[in-house]
């Protein structure tokens, strides 16, 4: 399957500032899931968005997913040192493969 | 929650040489886990998919005689890299659901480093 494509690639970010990573498909994606790898770490899953135009909070994270289901976004407000890492959104398909997008490593400045 | 353990974390070898990696499902029973391969500030890419007490399916490009794959009990599936060459040196994951986990998410052991030297 084709990979989704995230951007920006990189993001240095003041301690404090938001940040926000996207992730684009060509195709309609029928979830997308969201992890957090920080630096020399495995991935920590996050979260899953199924519905058209779904919306969750997980504290300063907010997850989107894009009304025709074909991007998402993860947006972070006042950044901390902890959200430091890159952040994968990835998709399941059909016989539960699980298939990351090309990550966005964020980096904060204290 | 959901624990996948993998070892060893970190392993250096000699080329030629064959090195296994493990990969357990601690408090849940795994049909099927993942293997994933992962370069310096890479993605993680998809090597094949394990079955208990069948063969594993490879993904496009993945040598299966050079990566074997055993997947002998609902627990357990071991990643073994035949005849290792310093460009398989890399970082090695695996993965697992848990099929009565709560949202969705996918469990990762705490990968491998391979070093072949």
């Amino acid at each position: 399957g084709q990979q989704v494509m995230q951007i920006p690639q990189y993001q240095h970010v003041q301690e404090g500032e938001d940040f926000t990573t996207y992730c684009n498909s060509s195709t309609t994606l029928s979830n997308i899931q969201w992890y957090k790898q920080r630096p020399g770490g495995h991935p920590v899953f996050l979260i899953q968005l199924v519905k058209s135009g779904e919306v969750k909070k997980q504290k300063r994270l907010t997850f989107q997913f894009g009304e025709a289901k074909k991007n998402s976004s993860l947006h972070i407000t006042a950044t901390q040192t902890t959200d430091v890492g890159t952040y994968f959104c990835a998709r399941v398909f059909g016989n539960e493969k699980l298939t990351f997008g090309t990550g966005t490593r964020l980096t904060i400045i204290p | 929650g959901a624990v996948v353990s993998q070892h060893p974390s970190r392993v250096i070898c000699k080329s030629g040489t064959s090195v296994k990696i493990e990969c357990r499902s601690l408090d849940f029973q795994a049909t099927t886990m993942f293997w994933y391969r992962q370069f310096p500030k890479k993605s993680l890419m998809l090597m094949a998919t394990s079955n208990e007490g069948s063969k594993a399916t490879y993904e496009q490009g993945v040598e299966k005689d050079k990566f074997l794959i055993n997947h002998a009990s609902l627990t357990l599936s071991t990643l073994t890299v035949t005849s290792a060459h310093p460009e398989d040196s890399s970082f090695y994951i695996c993965s697992a659901r848990d099929p009565f986990g709560q949202g969705g998410g996918y469990t990762f052991g705490s990968g491998t480093r391979l070093t072949v030297v």
